[in-house]
């Protein structure tokens, strides 16, 4: 079975200030990673995905990720903050030959000004 | 191009009355999907539509909640009758495949409320 642990629920970072948001995952077959944000009352939009080849993925709006194969982690990172970014930020791994998603609990992500 | 559509955006009941709620995926996707989104949680996986036929099924709790794509276009989600622990968003997803690096694309979701 597939699992994905976000290991903080809540990260609050001043504007302009770098921010990583971990995620862990656990799997037995090979895996597809994602990142995805939630603003307020609003569906979920990808940020990023690895699929294979090279570890460092980059995505929308600054945001970056680097796949661990042997640590199991997927980690968001981006070097600047802006207040926009403020968000809900989900991992999500799929593996299973019916594509499905397995989704953490979430960070949510508060940036001060 | 436009993007998945639901409907009602809201929606409060009492308990044990029932609900329906709407979704309208991309054109061209064979592949639906619909979460539960507790507060305080990830999206949970209800049930995978291919095409019109159910692919995956076994976390909706088939007592009270039912799906359809009969046309292999738009869904449905009913629950019947609805309990407090219900409340949640309710969000629906497509994308072209089902396999694969199948990236899903989401739409705003229901928020609904048991009382």
């Amino acid at each position: 079975a597939q699992s994905v642990t976000q290991l903080d629920s809540q990260v609050p970072v001043f504007e302009e200030a770098p921010v990583e948001l971990r995620c862990n995952y656990s799997s037995s077959v090979s895996v597809y990673l994602f990142w995805y944000v939630q603003y307020p009352n609003q569906g979920l939009q990808l940020l990023l995905k690895y699929l294979s080849g090279s570890t460092l993925v980059k995505g929308i709006n600054g945001f970056e990720a680097e796949f661990n194969k042997s640590q199991t982690s997927f980690h968001l990172r981006k070097p600047s903050v802006h207040i926009s970014d403020t968000a809900e930020y989900f991992c999500a791994v799929s593996g299973g030959s019916q594509g499905n998603l397995i989704f953490g609990k979430g960070t949510k992500l508060s940036v001060k000004p | 191009e436009a993007g998945v559509a639901q409907s009602p955006r809201y929606k409060i009941i009492e308990k044990r009355q029932s609900v329906a709620f709407w979704c309208n995926p991309i054109s061209g996707h064979a592949t639906l999907y619909w979460y539960q989104q507790i507060l305080g949680q990830g999206p949970k996986l209800l049930i995978q539509f291919q095409n019109n036929g159910v692919v995956d099924d076994s976390q909706l709790p088939k007592d009270r909640f039912s799906a359809e794509r009969l046309k292999g276009v738009d869904s449905t989600l009913k629950i019947q009758p609805a309990k407090l622990e219900d409340s949640a968003v309710y969000l629906c997803a497509s994308s072209f495949r089902s396999w694969g690096n199948n990236e899903q694309f989401f739409g705003p979701g229901t928020r609904l409320t048991v009382l």
